[in-house]
């Protein structure tokens, strides 16, 4: 079954520190791993997905198959990033539906 | 452009009774998918709309349908509600050539009584 686990409900760091946001997965086949974030009062958006390697706004993740993770992580955070962020995959057919984890709010102190 | 607009905001029902829920899509996107937030957890994926019809379902019950227009805009219907409906109901929608990027809406947010 797919599943997505997200064992941190809240991560709070200081300005200035690194910080992680774990994501866990399970699939049967090939899954495309995104970071989708919601900022105060704001809609849930995309913020990154693993086929792009790419970096948005300082955060990264790498898909690591063995492990089955798709960590979030960013070097030094900044109060701006405080926000929900959820972790989801979805089939390689993008029509597949998107399974979403349970989220963790990162709360960056100044 | 307005992104993916999502009515009404709120809903307050009684068990038994039925909803319905609306949303537009973002312009040019032709996919609208529906899902269900529970407080403090993430969307779950009730179903997806695709040319007018319904391409995947998540797990939820025949109590739970939906409709497409021709115009791409979609309706949810929730039948014989139960308490345990109470969610925030997103829309997000996609264009099928991205199927990978969903502009979600904010939600409609159903109380039921």
């Amino acid at each position: 079954a797919q599943r997505v686990t997200q064992p941190e409900k809240l991560l709070s760091v200081f300005k200035g520190a690194p910080v992680e946001l774990k994501c866990n997965y399970s699939y049967s086949g090939s899954p495309e791993l995104f970071w989708y974030v919601q900022y105060s009062r704001q809609r849930l958006q995309l913020l990154l997905r693993h086929i792009s390697r790419e970096s948005i706004k300082g955060f990264t993740a790498d898909l690591n198959k063995g492990e089955t993770s798709f960590h979030l992580k960013k070097p030094f955070a900044q109060e701006e990033d405080s926000a929900m962020y959820y972790c989801a995959l979805s089939g390689r057919n993008y029509g597949q539906n998107f399974v979403f984890g349970p989220g963790t709010r990162l709360s960056v102190l100044p | 452009d307005a992104g993916v607009t999502q009515s009404p905001t709120h809903l307050i029902k009684t068990r038994g009774q039925q909803v319905t829920l609306r949303c537009s899509p973002k312009s040019g996107h032709d996919t609208v998918s529906w899902y269900q937030q529970a407080l403090g957890q993430g969307p779950q994926f009730i179903f997806q709309y695709y040319e007018e019809e319904e391409r995947q379902r998540g797990n939820f019950p025949d109590r739970f349908s939906g409709h497409q227009f021709p115009n791409y805009s979609s309706e949810l219907n929730v039948n014989a509600l139960l308490l345990g409906d109470s969610a925030l109901y997103l829309c997000a929608s996609s264009a099928a050539s991205r199927a990978e990027k969903l502009f979600f809406g904010s939600g409609t947010q159903l109380s039921v009584l």
